[in-house]
């Protein structure tokens, strides 16, 4: 089962700074967060990975909260194009990607 | 940017009839996995290749599936014989080794009828 709770859909103005939420309540020591997004009909793209330390690349920035329960996407600038499903996954000392039902993302103009 | 190459992008099969689908991992990439998603949920894992050898194989349906890296570079995954269930996207992704980032491929879309 999945280690996480993402909202079941979001919208988000273009232009604006889409922030994705996940919960991760059950999270261990050694497991870390990490974020795909899919786009319809298309494989899963990596965004972004983190333990327990802010992380940020050109794609996002991932928020980890300090006791590491949740943590928040960040797409600074959404675009049209930025709209798909977003998934929080958990991932364990198997290494495994166990996926939950993402957040879909809508952009709107 | 190196990426995942899967084909066919598309695929419409009779049932009973037999289908395959090849990936080429990302060069370097020592982990190969493969993935099913069906529309609507998460991708799920099937197999999952270390170099040329077999990790991971508790969810493939070995009675009609099987899958192989002969020479620890590229894959094949096979359905034989293909069912009205097997309609999903079949998912190849890489990995440097097991633990690092997993990319994904563009995906190849089984349509059985």
């Amino acid at each position: 089962d999945a280690k996480t709770t993402q909202p079941t859909s979001m919208d988000c103005a273009e232009g604006r700074a889409a922030n994705l939420p996940c919960n991760h309540s059950t999270i261990s020591g050694n497991e870390y967060v990490y974020w795909y997004r899919q786009i319809h009909s298309q494989g899963p793209q990596y965004i972004i990975h983190g333990l327990k330390n802010n992380e940020t690349n050109e794609m996002a920035s991932l928020i980890i909260t300090e006791d590491r329960k949740s943590s928040t996407l960040i797409l600074p600038h959404a675009t049209l194009r930025d709209t798909a499903v977003y998934y929080c996954i958990v991932r364990g000392p198997d290494y495994q990607l166990i996926w939950g039902a993402g957040t879909k993302l809508i952009i709107k103009p | 940017e190196a990426e995942v190459a899967q084909s066919p992008r598309y695929k419409i099969t009779e049932k009973s009839q037999a289908v395959a689908f090849w990936c080429d991992p990302i060069s370097g990439h020592a982990t190969l996995y493969w993935y099913r998603q069906i529309l609507g949920q998460g991708p799920e894992l099937l197999v999952q290749f270390q170099d040329e050898s077999v990790v991971d194989d508790s969810q493939l349906p070995k009675d009609r599936f099987s899958a192989e890296r002969l020479k620890g570079v590229d894959s094949t995954l096979k359905i034989q014989p293909a069912e009205l269930g097997d309609s999903a996207m079949y998912l190849c992704a890489s990995s440097h080794s097991t633990g690092n980032t997993i990319y994904f491929g563009e995906g190849s879309w089984l349509t059985v009828v």
